[in-house]
């Protein structure tokens, strides 16, 4: 089973700063299967980047995600009021087929 | 644009069995996505439970496998979510969803179930 660790577990920001959050595998993910979800209190998660780096539908550019070997990053170039949230990563694995999720990183206000 | 809505019972009790209903509208379930079930107890993160595909072909997370069955109900265009044998341990938001491109495109808005006596 890949586990999946993200860092830092919570990041202080003031709007118009860049984000930077991490997301770690235990080994190898197949074929960029990573995506990243944004979760706001109260609400289901969205989706905002899946095969590693594509913005989901109508997600704004500000958010990009890229990887490095088994360390996956997602950015928001510069952080909107609306942007603060817990976001989560989530690999995809084939043996046995299964979605796991990373722990969360909350993003907020400075 | 596939929406989805959960929907049963609010509480369960102990050693009893949970089962949940996702309704599928703007899209056939018989169409491109597979059909997962994620949960997510208070202030903790997200669980994978399971999806299931045409034809019903499923895939369920080990830690929950032997307790779990999902199933597609085409005339309906839903799919259901049983979970056996629970405690408190399964309190929890869950959440139905389509998978696709090995990621969880769209969700539902999720319903609270609490099992207690």
């Amino acid at each position: 089973e890949i586990v999946l660790t993200q860092s830092p577990g919570t990041l202080s920001l003031s709007p118009g700063e860049r984000a930077t959050l991490s997301c770690r595998a235990s080994q190898s993910v197949n074929n960029n299967y990573l995506a990243w979800y944004q979760q706001k209190p109260g609400q289901a998660p969205r989706l905002l980047i899946y095969g590693a780096s594509t913005r989901a539908t109508g997600i704004p550019d500000r958010f990009s995600g890229s990887r490095s070997g088994t360390d996956f990053t997602l950015t928001i170039s510069r952080v909107e009021p609306e942007d603060f949230a817990v976001y989560y990563c989530q690999q995809y694995g084939t043996s046995p087929p299964e979605f796991t999720f990373g722990g969360g990183t909350k993003v907020e206000i400075k | 644009q596939v929406k989805l809505q959960e929907s049963g019972p609010g509480l369960v009790k102990p050693s009893g069995t949970l089962s949940l209903t996702c309704a599928v509208s703007g899209d056939s379930i018989s169409g491109k996505y597979w059909w997962s079930w994620v949960r997510q107890p208070p202030g903790k993160g997200l669980q994978w439970i399971g999806e299931v595909y045409l034809g019903g072909t499923t895939n369920y997370n080990p830690s929950l496998k032997s307790r779990v069955t999902i199933s597609m109900d085409k005339s309906k265009n839903q799919f259901s979510l049983r979970l056996s044998s629970v405690t408190a341990a399964d309190t929890a938001m869950y959440y139905c969803a389509t998978s696709t491109y090995w990621s969880l495109h769209h969700w539902g808005q999720g319903t609270l179930v609490a099992v207690s006596s």
